[in-house]
């Protein structure tokens, strides 16, 4: 596609619910990111993919998130049991090789833990 | 670990004034990346800086990439409305490695 897409642009979850975010990137790019971004605040790292293998997965706040990207394109951003601490903007950035190159970012989804 | 730390934090800016902002890394960046984002919107990236000393310019835009390549700065120059945004700086701990964000410049612009 022309941009990076994320899906839902909103979620609203009840505390301790499962959610699922998700990113579709920008045809042929390689790699992919998940950042979190908190009101007022920069983005944060969560994962990363190079195609289908998760290099580094340093940034997940707990074991409740999960990451995939089981055919090197699509991803899935998968946090259970939220809480309100999770709410934020969640944002998935692609770029075309190993992130020497600027990233293009999705319109992120804003998740509001109630 | 890495940090990268952003001054102002907020700057507030009378319509076509000058202003800059600087962007401080705690380790050595193999290069150095803008992005801006309107309030509501998505980062976006504005460039990439990789030689030391390096200056680039967009329009009224000119970014710099200091000596020890652990330093930035963005001059905007007759700034406009459409200035308006919080400007983010960016830099990966080695080559090919995940970026780092500053906690970003807010700007006002004063009509």
């Amino acid at each position: 596609g022309a941009g990076v897409s994320q899906s839902p642009r909103y979620k609203v979850a009840k505390r301790g619910q499962d959610v699922a975010l998700r990113c579709d990137p920008i045809s042929g790019h390689v790699s992919l990111f998940w950042y979190q971004q908190a009101l007022g605040q920069g983005p944060e790292f969560l994962t990363y993919f190079q195609n289908e293998a998760q290099l580094d997965k340093s940034g997940l706040p707990s074991d409740r998130f999960f990451a995939e990207r089981p055919e090197g394109s699509v991803s899935t951003l998968k946090i259970q049991r939220t809480q309100q601490e999770d709410s934020a903007v969640y944002l998935c950035a692609s770029s075309l090789v190993q992130g020497d190159y600027g990233y293009t970012f999705g319109s992120g989804t804003r998740l509001t833990v109630v | 670990g890495q940090q990268v730390m952003q001054i102002p934090q907020y700057q507030h800016v009378q319509e076509g004034e000058d202003f800059t902002t600087y962007c401080n890394s705690s380790t050595t960046l193999s290069n150095i990346q803008w992005y801006k984002q309107r309030p509501g919107g998505h980062p976006v990236f504005l460039i990439q800086l990789v030689k030391s000393g390096e200056v680039k310019k967009q329009k009224r835009l000119t970014f710099q990439f200091g000596e020890a390549k652990k330093n930035s700065s963005l001059h905007i120059t007759a700034t406009q409305t459409t200035d308006v945004g919080t400007y983010f700086c960016a830099g990966p701990k080695a080559a090919g490695n995940k970026l780092t964000f500053g906690g970003g410049t807010r700007v006002l612009v004063k009509p």
